[in-house]
């Protein structure tokens, strides 16, 4: 278990609709990451926050957005749902007081697995 | 952005070792991660490698060569519960982390 916690575990949901997916990070980490896992994509880094504030971004797409509440827990907004955004989405964490690479070790989630029909 | 390229897979007996290569292209190295992934599962940490040489952990080992852009990941005393997929992953100075595709280890009795 890596301390970072994700909800729902599995979700299922029609094409053009909108979902929300909720992480929690361990004790103390300041920084959270999304990934999006397919199989034919592998782990595909989508954005990042630390203590609130968006630090980079990776391949996410405009329909996507995601935020970092002031408790440091993170929610990833998915919207008008392709039957292509059907993938498994981890949360990350990690201490956050790294320097500017990520080089800091990242510890996941155990992920929610989305089905878009 | 970062270039990372391992083996798809990979097949060894239980017992045997098994040693799984990466090489990447960065622009500006900050070390170099190996993570286990169980299928369905989270990915979870094995090594994180910033200087040369080889560091060893138990069963798994991870060594770096930073001038030839080289890693490899070897696992000895290979069980059953080794099965997964292993994710080379680099780190980059915008504070993101590319992974590889990953290499799927099989282990047979």
């Amino acid at each position: 278990d890596s301390g970072v916690t994700q909800t729902p575990k599995h979700l299922i949901t029609a094409t053009g609709q909108r979902v929300t997916l909720r992480c929690s990070p361990r004790s103390g980490d300041l920084s959270v990451y999304w990934y999006q896992q397919s199989l034919d994509q592998g782990l595909q880094f989508l954005i990042q926050y630390y203590n609130g504030e968006e630090r980079a971004k990776g391949n996410i797409l405009e329909r996507f957005s995601a935020q970092q509440f002031p408790d440091l827990h993170s929610e990833l907004n998915l919207s008008s749902l392709e039957l292509g955004d059907s993938a498994l989405y981890f949360c990350a964490s990690s201490v956050g007081n790294g320097t500017s690479a990520g080089e800091e070790t990242q510890y996941f989630g155990p992920g929610t697995r989305l089905l878009v029909l | 952005g970062q270039n990372i390229d391992q083996p798809t897979e990979m097949t060894a007996t239980e017992g045997a070792i098994v040693q799984i290569n990466c090489t990447y292209q960065t622009s500006g190295f900050n070390g170099l991660f190996w993570y286990q992934q169980h299928a369905g599962e989270a990915p979870t940490f094995l090594s994180y490698n910033v200087l040369d040489g080889l560091e060893e952990k138990g069963r798994f080992s991870s060594f770096l060569s930073r001038s030839k852009g080289y890693s490899y990941l070897l696992l000895k005393e290979l069980q059953m519960k080794d099965s997964a997929s292993y994710l080379c992953a680099v780190p980059s100075n915008d504070y993101k982390l590319s992974f590889g595709a990953g290499t799927t280890v099989t282990v047979r009795a």
